[in-house]
């Protein structure tokens, strides 16, 4: 059974870098891209990076992100009101044949 | 403009049965993988299943597999879902998901889910 786990919960004040750590397994991030989620609150998720580090268009530059062995982070520079959100990383995982999420992080906008 | 349109989404017993459809749009639909995902009250995310886009390989997570069935019809740029043995666990808004990323099946564009509930 793949676990990938996120921390539960970041912290911010306006104007700060933040980052969102995601650490995986040799079958799934170790092996594969990263991609990561952002999900406001009552919406559906929003792909906001894919292939470890690419932003879709319209992704502000701000997100970034970035993956070492069997982790991944994702950063956030220049942290706004607008960012408070859930964010989830995701890889396809080898071993399950099936994508596994990491458990999401609560990110709050002090 | 990528849409996906869940619907089917109700209210069925415990070990009821139910279909979800997805319609898609803004994209050549039979050329890319396409996913359900679902999240519980409170959750957080959990893939269900996907299948390529030609249909022929389908994937499923070890909790519905031998109960739910994934499936399309390119010629109506549909995405299916059917839900046998339904149980309490699986109460959760379900997503579809396309994956644009060719060699992929990570999510690009979501709709905007579908609420099933399993209660008595």
């Amino acid at each position: 059974q793949s676990v990938v786990t996120q921390p539960p919960s970041a912290s911010g004040t306006p104007g700060q870098r933040v980052t969102i750590s995601c650490s995986g397994s040799s079958s799934d991030i170790g092996s594969n891209y990263v991609w990561w989620y952002q999900q406001l609150p009552g919406t559906a998720p929003k792909l906001l990076i894919y292939r470890n580090n690419q932003r879709p268009s319209g992704v502000p530059d701000r997100f970034s992100g970035s993956k070492s062995g069997t982790s991944a982070s994702l950063a956030i520079s220049g942290l706004r009101s607008e960012d408070e959100a859930d964010y989830y990383c995701a890889a396809w995982d080898d071993s399950l044949s099936g994508v596994v999420f990491g458990g999401g992080t609560k990110l709050t906008v002090l | 403009e990528v849409q996906l349109l869940e619907s089917g989404g109700t209210l069925v017993q415990p070990g009821g049965s139910l279909g979800l459809s997805c319609a898609a749009s803004g994209f050549t639909f039979s050329t890319y993988a396409m996913s359900w995902v679902r999240q519980a009250p409170g959750k957080g995310l959990e893939w269900v299943s996907t299948i390529s886009g030609g249909g022929g390989s389908a994937f499923y997570a070890d909790s519905v597999k031998g109960r739910f069935t994934i499936s399309r019809d390119n010629s109506k740029n549909t995405l299916y879902l059917r839900m046998n043995g339904l149980r309490a666990e699986d109460t959760a808004i379900y997503y579809c998901a396309n994956s644009l990323d060719s060699g992929t099946y990570l999510f690009d564009y979501w709709g905007q889910g579908a609420l099933v509930t399993v209660s008595s």
